[in-house]
């Protein structure tokens, strides 16, 4: 059964402070993998992945994902509260599903 | 920016009752699905369609529920007869390819069975 594991379930941390999402994933025909910000409803894309050791940057995000070790990524540089959120992993495989992991629920403090 | 729009934003329901679930796909997208969330949980798939059929969907997806893209614009989930535990966020999403690219989401319907 495939699985999306992310990590950690929740974290605080103070605004400038430097954060590291985690997510590992075992899923069968890999194909992509997918981070989200879910602030009150809908989540909505950051970064898509499909090669490893390939960083992807937006701002003060970015993200890297290890093929080989089957997990990604995802900094937060300088946090501020508008960070505030939690962030999906996602994997797609050969079909049409994502699945996505339970999520992490970021709080930045000011 | 092109986004899905979906409505009603909170439905609430009787057991028991039939409801539809409408939304408005990005319009050059091809691919669509629907995705629920109960209070708590992580997001699940249900089901995707492209050229007027059903690709693929999940063990959720029982005979309880059906999709119907009725005219160009509008893609639709229905619930024949709701149960308690269909009380969830649904999300419907678009993505112009099947595979490798981003899928893009509503704001959500909270439907609430009572």
């Amino acid at each position: 059964e495939d699985k999306v594991v992310q990590s950690p379930l929740s974290l605080v941390v103070h605004e400038g402070d430097t954060v590291t999402l985690n997510c590992s994933y075992e899923v069968t025909n890999f194909r992509s993998l997918l981070w989200y910000k879910q602030e009150k409803k809908a989540p909505t894309f950051l970064f898509m992945l499909t090669s490893s050791g390939i960083e992807k940057k937006s701002g003060r995000l970015s993200s890297i994902l290890d093929k080989k070790e089957l997990f990604s990524i995802l900094n937060i540089t300088a946090t501020q509260t508008g960070d505030s959120a939690i962030y999906l992993c996602a994997v797609g495989n050969s079909g049409y599903a994502l699945n996505f992991g339970k999520g992490t629920s970021l709080l930045v403090t000011p | 920016e092109p986004e899905v729009t979906q409505t009603p934003s909170h439905q609430v329901t009787q057991m028991g009752q039939e409801v539809i679930l409408r939304c408005v796909p990005i319009s050059n997208h091809l691919y669509f699905y629907w995705y629920r969330q109960i209070l708590g949980q992580k997001v699940e798939f249900l089901v995707s369609f492209y050229n007027n059929e059903i690709s693929e969907k999940s063990e959720i997806f029982d005979d309880q529920f059906s999709v119907e893209r009725p005219d160009g614009s509008n893609f639709t989930l229905k619930i024949r007869s709701t149960k308690l535990e269909d009380s969830a966020m649904y999300f419907c999403a678009s993505s112009s390819q099947k595979t490798n690219t981003e899928a893009f989401f509503g704001q959500g319907t909270r439907l609430t069975v009572v």
